[in-house]
Order: structure tokens, then C-alpha cells, then sequence
């Protein structure tokens, strides 16, 4: 079975500009969450797709958004872009209902806002 | 709202030794369950244990094991016989819901592990 992947791995892009991240999930995962890790904390938690719509979100504005395609990947998308928006971004999938320990992590993409 | 507590900002271990990594949580769910993630530098988040809120016996897997104590509301993580490659990030996280609308994590601040040769 394949994992998790997200890409890019690492972006750097420019304050006040638009980037878009990918997550593919892993297969007979449907759900897909997005987490936020600034460098030395834990991750903070973004929203969360499942069956293409958004079903949690966390306490971030709405320039960050996303979606969820037929095939359970996703995307993550980040308007009007702050030094702050630096960070680790993390996706997760997981089956339906997310019971044990179904939650598989990528490897994330490290955003760099200069 | 839940929370996620993590008091030992860094650990250091000698090979070979058992090391204990603390969490305590809070939460006014009955159901919840409990995960354990290293993250080495290279960033991904690598799934260790899972207990769940109604799971009598403590969790084991391989070398990790789950010290539960549900009245104390602690989630200690415990490593036997550490290897080098164990030096990472350790981060204890909470389920919070239930069912397909309620998959959201809420983590700790982590440890820093570093195994001594």
C-alpha cells in the first residue's frame, strides 16, 4: 500500500503571494487533515476533508483553504501570504472515522515566507 | 477544550537504557484515544502507539509501550532498550471527537530525545 505523499517538499515564496500544497492519501484512506507545525512547536491543526467537503477547521483565517478530489487527495491553499506562514505542512489520512491509530502522516512541505 | 501537556522539553538517555517520555491530557470526552508520533529532522511524522479510552490493557508495540492511567489522565510513553536512532522529536496527541467528524489531533509541545552512546 502506498503512504502519504506531499509535494512540493520545500517552497520558498514571496510576502503576499499564493501557494498551493498537494497530499495524495493513502489508499482506503478517505479523510485527509492539514496541520500547521511552526518550527520548534507541535503541529496545530488546519481543517479537514472528508468526502470532498470540509468537515473541522481549526482556528485559522480564511485565506487558508482547500479541497478534497474524488480520489481523496487534497490540496491546501494559502492566499496573501505572511512571514508567519512559515512553517512544517503536514497531511494526514485516514479511514472512515478515524478510530486507532489510522492517521498516516506525510512528510510535509516546509514553506519559507520571505 | 482539550489539551495536551508535555513537561520534559528534552531527555537525554544512555543506549540500551529504558526512558520514560511524560503527557498528560485533558479532556472531558469519555472516548478519546491516544497516539504517540516521533518526528525525526526530516520531518515526517511516524506513528509509535495508539490507546484508546476504553482500552483496558496498556498498548504495546515492539519496544514502546503505553503507561495509561485514565484517573490521572496521563499517557506516559515508555521506550525500552534505546538505540541511537531513537534520538528524535517525541509528540503525544489526542484524538478529539469521535466518528468521521471528529478526526482532528491536538498535540503537545514534544520532547526532545537524544540517546548517549
Amino acid at each position: 500500500e502506498t503512504g502519504v505523499t506531499q509535494s512540493p517538499t520545500h517552497l520558498i515564496k514571496t510576502r503576499g503571494q499564493q501557494v498551493t500544497l498537494r497530499c495524495s492519501s493513502q489508499s482506503g484512506h478517505n479523510t485527509v487533515s492539514w496541520y500547521q507545525q511552526a518550527l520548534g512547536q507541535g503541529p496545530q491543526f488546519i481543517f479537514q476533508y472528508y468526502r470532498e467537503e470540509e468537515n473541522g477547521r481549526g482556528n485559522f483565517p480564511p485565506r487558508f483553504s482547500g479541497l478534497q478530489f474524488p480520489n481523496y487527495s487534497s490540496e491546501l491553499n494559502v492566499n496573501a501570504l505572511e512571514l508567519d506562514d512559515s512553517a512544517l505542512y503536514l497531511c494526514a489520512s485516514s479511514p472512515e472515522g478515524g478510530q486507532g491509530g489510522g492517521y498516516t502522516f506525510g512528510s510535509g512541505t516546509r514553506l519559507t515566507v520571505v | 477544550a482539550q489539551k495536551i501537556t508535555q513537561t520534559q522539553p528534552g531527555m537525554f538517555v544512555q543506549e540500551k537504557e529504558a526512558v520514560t517520555l511524560d503527557c498528560t491530557y485533558d479532556t472531558s470526552d469519555q472516548s478519546y484515544g491516544l497516539f504517540w508520533y516521533k518526528q525525526p529532522s526530516s520531518g515526517e511524522m511516524i506513528f509509535l502507539i495508539y490507546q484508546g479510552s476504553y482500552d483496558e490493557q496498556n498498548a504495546t508495540e515492539g519496544r514502546y509501550s503505553l503507561n495509561f492511567q485514565k484517573a490521572r489522565k496521563s499517557a506516559n510513553l515508555v521506550i525500552s532498550a534505546s538505540q541511537l536512532g531513537d534520538s528524535a522529536m517525541y509528540f503525544c496527541a489526542m484524538r478529539e471527537g469521535q466518528g468521521e467528524y471528529g478526526n482532528k489531533l491536538v498535540f503537545g509541545a514534544g520532547t526532545i530525545l537524544r540517546v548517549k552512546s
